[in-house]
């Protein structure tokens, strides 16, 4: 069974400025795949990005990007110019064969103006 | 479509009451799932259905909740005698998966708060 870690509670960021969210997990398996998922507050959880674990290349979608180092097993999503509309709960997820999703404990992100 | 749609958005119910949530998912999505999150804590996996069959339960899901989705379109959870360790979000979710790999997107709902008094 997989378990994903995620090691900040609470982070908070300038506006405009960019804020880096850690995530680390554990599988045996050697192809998979990673999801960040964000959750405003009283709306539903939407996917951010996702990385393909046998692509070396970092995935990125327009201001979110990740840095993916599957020997570390580690999975940090970096948020650039940070938006009021980024302030949310942010969860890291594995998704198992099934699509059924591992989530991670969740980092709540404030973005002060 | 609107996206994935749960009803009701909120119930508060006695404790020992029994409780039913429905969720309506993206119409060509033939797999649905169930999670459950608590404040301040990432979603936890319950159950999850391929079309109308159930193919997954979390050992979390105790004899008190059962999960339907007749003709594998909407589908109900029911939690029979509720306590107040029930209280919790309720969020369902659905995502295609017709072969190869299903580690696709899944879309959420906004998901039912129960809270058990």
């Amino acid at each position: 069974a997989q378990t994903v870690t995620q090691s900040q509670p609470e982070m908070s960021v300038q506006e405009a400025e960019t804020v880096t969210l850690s995530c680390t997990y554990d599988t045996s398996e050697s192809n998979y795949y990673l999801f960040w998922y964000k959750q405003p507050p009283s709306r539903q959880m939407i996917l951010v990005i996702r990385q393909e674990a046998y692509k070396q290349q970092n995935a990125t979608e327009n201001r979110f990007s990740v840095n993916f180092q599957k020997a570390a097993k580690s999975f940090s999503l970096k948020i650039s110019d940070s938006q009021l509309g980024d302030t949310a709960m942010y969860f890291c997820a594995f998704p198992n064969a099934g699509n059924m999703l591992t989530f991670g404990g969740g980092t709540r992100l404030m973005v002060k103006p | 479509d609107t996206g994935v749609s749960q009803d009701p958005r909120h119930k508060i119910t006695k404790r020992g009451q029994n409780v039913t949530f429905r969720c309506d998912p993206i119409s060509e999505h033939n797999r649905l799932y169930w999670y459950r999150q608590t404040l301040g804590q990432g979603p936890e996996f319950l159950t999850y259905f391929q079309n109308e069959a159930q193919l997954e339960k979390s050992r979390l899901l105790s004899d008190r909740f059962s999960a339907e989705r007749p003709k594998g379109s909407f589908s109900t959870l029911e939690i029979q005698r509720t306590e107040q360790g029930d209280s919790a979000m309720y969020l369902c979710a659905s995502s295609p998966g017709t072969g190869g790999s299903f580690r696709v997107e899944a879309f959420f709902g906004q998901g039912t708060r129960l809270t058990v008094v």
